[in-house]
């Protein structure tokens, strides 16, 4: 059974990098399935982010592709989220959840979320 | 970016009750649409991939239709465990984006 753990800091200041990793547990991050990143603002709907592939080829949501970066890193089964200059607009529930390779494309496996508090 | 739009944003039914969300697509998006189920405090879950097939081990009085630019989830008989936020997802372009879900209460 495939486990997601997002972790990383739960207050950042306005201006700066949000950095959080999703660790992969019970599976292989090099294997058909695509990494993604999806995130909650309170009380809202969800957004998604973006996605990588162990390879490293990635996507982006058009809205935040200018200050997103999505990494992988094999060596231990994790990936990681940078999103740069926040604002309160960013305050959100950070979710990591796993899609498949090939169509249908759904996220079947997801992580139990981390908030993420953007204030001085 | 594709616009869904789900309707209502919310419901309240009794036990036993069959509700219908439906969701709308600003594009055709073919039969490329999920149906998450998210419990407060927690990850959405897949319940519906491809319009209208069950995801393994979700109940059978779930169910999803459509294709195109409308679509229709569907719980036969409500019980008080389907207490949550629904959202329909499609995945026919980039980037992959989600209704604003509806929030179905007992009543």
């Amino acid at each position: 059974q495939v486990q997601l753990q997002e972790s990383g800091p739960g207050l950042v200041k306005p201006s700066e990098t949000l950095s959080l990793t999703c660790a992969v547990s019970g599976g292989s991050i090099s294997t058909n399935n695509w990494w993604s990143w999806v995130r909650q603002p309170p009380g809202k709907g969800l957004e998604w982010i973006g996605e990588i592939y162990h390879s490293g080829s990635t996507n982006y949501s058009p809205s935040l592709k200018s200050r997103v970066t999505i990494l992988v890193d094999k060596s231990k089964n994790q990936f990681s989220l940078k999103l740069s200059s926040v604002t309160a607009a960013d305050t959100a529930v950070y979710y990591c959840a796993r899609k498949g390779y090939y169509a249908p494309y759904y996220f079947d496996y997801w992580g139990q979320g981390t908030l993420v508090t953007v204030s001085s | 970016d594709i616009q869904m739009t789900q309707s209502p944003s919310s419901l309240s039914a009794s036990v036993g009750d069959r509700v219908t969300i439906t969701c709308q697509a600003s594009q055709d998006i073919n039969n490329y649409l999920n149906w998450y189920q998210q419990k407060p405090g927690r990850a959405p879950k897949l319940l519906i991939y491809d319009a209208s097939n069950l995801e393994t081990g979700v109940p059978s009085r779930f169910s999803g239709s459509g294709s195109g630019t409308d679509f229709t989830f569907t719980i036969s008989s409500l019980q008080p465990e389907d207490i949550a936020t629904y959202y329909c997802q499609q995945y026919d372009n980039l980037p992959y984006t989600f209704g604003q879900g509806t929030k179905l209460e007992i009543k």
